[in-house]
């Protein structure tokens, strides 16, 4: 059975110093995994997505997340945070067992700090 | 413009009423869902639907009713309106591509008295 984890359910950062959301995953097959960014008010928006090619995924926003097969994780980076970058983030997974549904993980809420 | 469009965004009704969401999706999609956001449950999937004349429940179905009758609309109705149903609710569309990401709609906030 698939599952998600996000390993923080709040994480704060300074502006201007990285940013690391961590994502672990449960699957039977091969993957594909998600990041979905929600600010307040908002639907979610596709950050960036992994389907079976390059492990290190660039998404949009200067955001990238690196698939790790043996260590079942798809974490999300940027180099440095921007007060824009304040929301919610959700981990996403999905697997030729179930396309029909996709399981979210529980979201990380990014404060950034000035 | 494409894209995925939810009505209304804001809406106050009553225990016992009946209330329908609108979805409308511009990219032909094949499937389309419907999710519900609630603090301390994340997103709910409560209906969704692979193709027109086509739907299957999800996660949390009870008192909801879905219909497609063309690919592009899925609209969602609350047939006797409780204060749980109190949430907000997306919409999304796919590709039916399965490893295809859903494209999200801005919500609808719903509060019922």
């Amino acid at each position: 059975a698939q599952s998600v984890t996000q390993l923080d359910s709040h994480v704060s950062v300074s502006e201007g110093t990285p940013v690391l959301l961590r994502c672990n995953y449960s699957s039977s097959y091969s993957p594909s995994l998600f990041w979905y960014v929600q600010h307040p008010n908002k639907g979610l928006q596709l950050l960036l997505k992994y389907t079976s090619a390059a492990t290190l995924v660039k998404g949009i926003n200067g955001f990238e997340a690196e698939f790790k097969k043996s260590e079942t994780s798809f974490h999300l980076t940027k180099p440095s945070a921007h007060m824009s970058d304040a929301a919610e983030y959700f981990c996403v997974v999905s697997d030729v067992a179930s396309y029909d549904k996709v399981i979210f993980g529980p979201g990380t809420s990014l404060s950034v700090i000035p | 413009d494409a894209g995925i469009t939810q009505s209304p965004r804001y809406k106050i009704t009553e225990t016992g009423r009946q209330v329908t969401l609108m979805c409308h999706q511009t990219w032909s999609h094949s499937y389309m869902f419907w999710y519900r956001q609630d603090l301390g449950h994340g997103l709910r999937l409560i209906y969704y639907s692979a193709a027109a004349d086509i739907t299957d429940k999800g996660e949390v179905p009870d008192g909801y009713v879905v219909s497609r009758s063309k690919t592009e609309n899925f609209p969602l109705t609350l047939e006797s309106a409780t204060r749980s149903q109190t949430s907000v609710y997306f919409c999304a569309s796919r590709d039916r591509a399965g490893n295809q990401p859903q494209h999200f709609g801005d919500g609808t906030r719903l509060s019922i008295l």
